[in-house]
């Protein structure tokens, strides 16, 4: 079946990054995305990535995606304590709906 | 260009009682998902509704849960009898194409007591 996996906690000091990790297992994902939620407060949409690139730059973050593991991962650069949310990663479910597949989410705590 | 908008934001009902939860897509959308996230998980998926048709329910417990998106109005989710086991956050959300992104609303937490 679909699932989506992440590590549950990453705590890390104000200006280091933050790397946060993710594993699939549908590969016949089209798209990948990141998704923030910070406390009481709905998804907000970071990123995203298609199937058919291994990486994607936009400004602070980073995506990396290796399909062979089906593992994909976001990099935060010069991590702010406004970065301290649960964020999650997604794949779109199988049957062409559009429908989501949610990891866990991974809580960042940043320190000042 | 309003976001999605879901009401209430935050309900509280009994046990036994019926708890509507409404969705407005963004505007040009007709596309709309629901999601449930219980304490301390994430998100999963219910159902996915076009105008008039239930499209995928996949997600949806067999009872007490429905759902419907009329050709006008608002989505709508709707819990009968609720259950202190429904209380959770529900989230709504909505595309232009099934595919493309998905904005989400703000969400309207449940609690029954």
């Amino acid at each position: 079946g679909e699932d989506v996996e992440q590590s549950l906690f990453l705590s890390v000091r104000e200006g280091d990054s933050s790397v946060i990790n993710c594993t699939y297992t549908d590969s016949s994902s089209t798209y990948l995305y990141w998704y923030k939620q910070e406390p009481g407060a709905g998804l907000q949409l970071l990123t995203y990535i298609f199937s058919n690139m291994d990486m994607k730059q936009d400004q602070r973050l980073t995506v990396l995606l290796n399909k062979k593991d089906k593992h994909l991962s976001l990099r935060i650069a010069d991590t702010q304590t406004g970065d301290s949310a649960i964020y999650f990663c997604a794949e779109v479910g199988s049957g062409n709906t559009g429908k989501l597949i949610f990891g866990q989410g991974t809580t960042l705590q940043v320190k000042p | 260009n309003a976001g999605v908008m879901q009401n209430p934001r935050h309900l509280v009902r009994r046990r036994g009682q019926e708890a509507r939860l409404r969705c407005s897509p963004m505007k040009g959308h007709s596309h709309v998902y629901w999601y449930r996230q219980l304490p301390e998980e994430g998100l999963k998926f219910m159902v996915y509704l076009q105008k008039e048709n239930i499209i995928d329910e996949s997600g949806m417990p067999k009872e007490r849960f429905s759902a419907e998106f009329p050709k006008e109005g608002p989505s709508i989710l709707r819990i009968q009898q609720v259950v202190r086991g429904d209380s959770a956050a529900y989230f709504c959300a909505s595309s232009h194409d099934p595919g493309t992104e998905a904005f989400f609303g703000q969400g309207t937490r449940l609690t029954v007591v």
